[in-house]
């Protein structure tokens, strides 16, 4: 167990629907990031926050954004979904701003757009 | 230039054999390199993890061999067992960058008894 915990597990929508996932960090960790995990793309960095702030931005479309907490839980909201953004989205986290040296990934959210 | 190519897609061994996993980028600018091992229905997890300063680095089994000026790096798992099976991605960083790390595609083992 990474010790970051993402909720749901799984999620089944429709398309054009608007979805949020959630994730909560090791504890102490200020570090939060996207990453989604599809066949064809492999793993994608989405977006990194620390502390609150946005830090690092990959290749996330318009559609999707993202915030974290100051509890620093984050989420990931995914809206006008197609049936494309299926995928494994996973969050990870790391005490540090400076890169994922030492970040610890969640078992992830599979989310399915029919 | 921001990619990581790595190869191969799948890969099967005996046990006790060796597992050897090769990856190539472009960008003269990153300067981490970790490797991640991730079973089904789990998230990645950091394997072993090797800085452009250094030609090798060895953890148990597994070692790093990096070739700066080759642009490529390697993941070599000695005696390899069945419980190594799974999927295996290689991985670059620019640490001024933040968390953007940039995958390989993959390498699915799989290690026979």
């Amino acid at each position: 167990d990474s010790g970051v915990t993402q909720t749901p597990k799984h999620l089944i929508t429709a398309t054009g629907q608007r979805v949020t996932l959630r994730c909560s960090p090791r504890s102490g960790d200020l570090s939060v990031y996207w990453y989604q995990q599809s066949l064809d793309q492999g793993l994608q960095f989405l977006i990194q926050y620390y502390n609150g702030e946005e830090r690092a931005k990959g290749n996330i479309l318009e559609r999707f954004s993202a915030q974290q907490f100051p509890d620093l839980h984050s989420e990931l909201n995914l809206s006008s979904l197609e049936l494309g953004d299926s995928a494994l989205y996973f969050c990870a986290s790391s005490p540090t701003v400076l890169g994922n040296t030492e970040a610890f990934f969640g078992q992830g959210t599979r989310l399915t757009v029919v | 230039q921001q990619q990581v190519k790595q190869s191969p897609q799948s890969l099967i061994v005996q046990k006790g054999g060796i597992s050897i996993i090769n990856c190539a980028y472009e960008n003269t600018a990153f300067d981490y390199f970790p490797w991640y091992q991730q079973f089904p229905g789990k998230g990645p997890a950091l394997l072993i993890a090797i800085r452009p300063d250094v030609s090798e680095k060895k953890e148990g089994r597994f070692t790093i061999s990096f070739n700066k000026s080759a642009k490529q790096f390697s993941l070599h798992i000695m005696d390899s067992q069945p419980g190594d099976s799974a999927t295996y991605f290689c991985a670059a960083l620019q640490e001024r960058q933040g968390g953007k790390l940039i995958f390989g595609q993959g390498t699915e083992l799989s290690v026979k008894p």
